[in-house]
């Protein structure tokens, strides 16, 4: 089945800094997703972006879906950012069935 | 966009008894989805609920122990069977945005603690 990987599994930033975060996948996909997982489990949508570049306030999409990955940009982190980050995608010849990535799990400190 | 409830939004259980999980869209959707979250995990599609027809099941999950109901277009049921320890998880349902391929939206979840 497709792979889908996420780097760097843990980050840890200081609040205002900037990061970005990668996901790459092993095979053509008809959907790409980024959800933001809370604290308290709610899978939050970020972006639906299967190919192309988005924004969205203070984050940014991009996915290249002829080289297989996608990165999202958070820019002048804060606390609230703090959670899991999923990627998520649909294999293309699927019936839109979501894998996801295993996460990255992002602590923003004050 | 949709607006996915839950029911429970948590529980906890004792070994040997089962547990339903409730899900309502306000909207008809075509596909429904159920999700597990293992704790620390990530999230592991267990089945496709399809209305008029028998859900279909991912590898590893099978239907005496995780029974589905999709009686109408905006509601479905996933049922935890003979539950044991390692089943205490994050069950969430997701539905597809129309058109097929589209944005797919997450329920809460429900948070069940099997002892």
């Amino acid at each position: 089945g497709i792979q889908v990987e996420q780097s760097p599994p843990d980050l840890i930033l200081q609040e205002g800094a900037n990061s970005t975060l990668r996901c790459n996948f092993s095979d053509s996909v008809n959907n790409l997703q980024w959800f933001h997982q809370n604290p308290w489990g709610q899978l939050i949508n970020l972006f639906y972006i299967p190919s192309g570049t988005k924004q969205n306030g203070r984050l940014s999409a991009t996915t290249v879906a002829t080289e297989r990955y996608s990165l999202l940009y958070i820019s002048s982190s804060q606390t609230t950012d703090s959670g899991v980050y999923f990627c998520a995608v649909d294999l293309a010849g699927a019936n839109s069935k979501l894998t996801f990535g295993k996460g990255i799990t992002l602590s923003v400190r004050p | 966009s949709a607006v996915i409830s839950q029911k429970p939004s948590r529980d906890i259980c004792q070994r040997g008894t089962s547990l339903t999980i409730q899900c309502q869209v306000d909207s008809q959707v075509t596909m429904m989805f159920w999700y597990r979250q293992q704790p620390g995990q990530s999230l592991t599609l267990i089945a496709t609920a399809n209305q008029g027809s028998e859900a279909t099941y991912e590898s590893g999950f099978v239907i005496d122990k995780f029974p589905i109901s999709r009686p109408n277009l905006t509601f479905s049921t996933l049922t935890v069977s003979n539950m044991s320890p390692e089943d205490s998880s994050i069950y969430l349902c997701s539905v597809e945005g129309t058109g097929g391929h589209e944005t797919q939206y997450f329920g809460p979840g429900t948070r069940l603690l099997v002892l």
